[in-house]
């Protein structure tokens, strides 16, 4: 069964130190997400990308986050200077269309960031 | 600031019962409605969607969706140890600038003990 992949499962860095978290959606669908889920917190989102540009953004997807869909298989969300307060769970999904099932989103398996 | 509220648990059940999660939420234009699942320190699981006003059922599990009381609910029948995780309701707005993005609740935590 298709699914959403992302790498690495856990990142470590530095504070101020850039990362670049990354997703391989579900193939052929055409909507990319961005979640992230503080330890004990609710999921909340951070952006949607749709036809090679972000959709809606949150207040959290600040300066100091960008995406980028580099080919037809990636997706990536990149940190650029990490602060403390970014330690989460970062969790990539995908929808393939709008009616129907297609509405529906497939989570990958996130990726733990630790900002020290 | 649209929201989603969930009966926060924890919720226990015993092995065999009914667990029923509920869910309300704040944007009347909503319409679209889902159910995951997330065991501890895993992804959300997608388990159950709802569009219409009524009842889905899908094996043990029956959504219901009452959009004039902006009421989501979830049954579990037949509750199993391996239910035991906390579920979240997520709602996806109407159009315009919420298009897409999931509103997720907090989450209820149930346990099936045997």
């Amino acid at each position: 069964e298709p699914e959403v992949t992302q790498t690495p499962s856990h990142q470590v860095t530095q504070m101020g130190q850039e990362v670049i978290l990354r997703c391989v959606p579900i193939s052929n669908h055409l909507y990319f997400y961005w979640y992230r889920q503080i330890l004990g917190q609710k999921v909340e989102f951070l952006v949607s990308f749709y036809n090679n540009e972000i959709s809606e953004k949150s207040e959290i997807f600040d300066d100091q986050f960008s995406v980028e869909r580099p080919d037809g298989s990636n997706f990536t969300l990149k940190i650029r200077s990490t602060k403390l307060e970014d330690s989460a769970m970062y969790f990539c999904a995908s929808r393939g269309g709008t009616s129907g099932t297609y509405n529906e989103q497939f989570f990958g398996p996130g990726t733990r960031l630790t900002v020290l | 600031q649209k929201e989603v509220e969930q009966n926060s648990g924890p919720l226990s059940v015993p092995e065999g019962a009914i667990a029923s999660l509920n869910c309300t939420y704040s944007d009347r234009g909503s319409q679209s409605f889902f159910w995951y699942r997330q065991y501890s320190g895993k992804s959300p699981e997608l388990i159950m969607s709802i569009y219409s006003n009524g009842d889905k059922e899908d094996g043990r599990f029956t959504a219901q969706l009452n959009k004039a009381s902006q009421y989501v609910s979830l049954l579990i029948r037949d509750s199993q140890p391996s239910d035991s995780a906390t579920y979240l309701c997520a709602v996806r707005g109407a159009g315009g600038t919420s298009y897409g993005k999931l509103t997720f609740g907090q989450g209820t935590i149930l346990t099936v003990h045997p």
